[in-house]
């Protein structure tokens, strides 16, 4: 069975500062790994996907995230907030044979 | 421009009332989801359809009927039997098989007066 963890519903960082979202996982075969972004009354965007490969990914609007097995984590972070940033995002867990399951969500607020 | 399209965005419905959600893609992709949004709970699965004329139920479908007529069409229906309609509901798509990238809609909020 497969898991995820988002640490935090609610973060908040200063404009300019590091964005960092927490995320950890649970799956008993290789995981997919997904973070994605949602504005108020939006669907979800994708943002960033892990399958296999290089663990450290880039994505959309200058985010990355790092594939730790060891720590079952795959944090998003930026180097430097915007208040566009502001949204609300969703780490999810997936594999091969398996249905993608969802965290609860973390909303990121940005401070002027 | 491909994408998927959710109709209606808002909805009212009252109590007792069975409604449709209509979800169409031209990504001519394979599998297709519907997600209920609650504030604080994540995506959960309603339904899910990885080839037409089948689909399988998820973790919430109690209230809940769809279709899969045509590859580009998945219209769910919230049927009177649901206990707690009022949600943010979202479709998806993905090219195939259940772990691959999802394409969203822009959601239907649907409230039970």
């Amino acid at each position: 069975a497969q898991s995820v963890t988002q640490l935090g519903s609610h973060v908040s960082v200063s404009e300019g500062a590091l964005v960092l979202l927490r995320c950890n996982y649970s799956s008993s075969v290789p995981p997919y790994l997904f973070w994605y972004v949602q504005y108020p009354n939006q669907g979800l965007q994708l943002l960033l996907k892990y399958t296999t490969g290089a663990t450290l990914v880039k994505g959309i609007n200058g985010f990355e995230a790092e594939f730790k097995k060891s720590e079952t984590s795959f944090h998003l972070t930026k180097p430097s907030a915007h208040m566009s940033d502001a949204a609300e995002y969703f780490c999810a867990v997936g594999n091969r044979d398996d249905k993608i399951i969802f965290g609860k969500g973390t909303r990121l607020h940005i401070l002027p | 421009d491909g994408g998927i399209t959710q109709s209606p965005k808002y909805l009212f419905r009252k109590e007792g009332q069975n409604v449709t959600l209509s979800c169409e893609q031209n990504l001519n992709h394979d599998a297709m989801y519907w997600y209920r949004q609650d504030p604080g709970q994540g995506l959960r699965l309603i339904y899910y359809s990885q080839i037409v004329n089948d689909f399988q139920k998820g973790d919430i479908a109690e209230g809940y009927s769809v279709s899969r007529e045509k590859k580009e069409s998945f219209p769910l229906t919230v049927t009177s039997a649901q206990k707690n309609p009022t949600a943010f509901y979202l479709c998806a798509s993905s090219i195939g098989g259940q772990a691959g990238e999802l394409f969203f809609g822009e959601g239907s909020r649907l409230t039970v007066l």
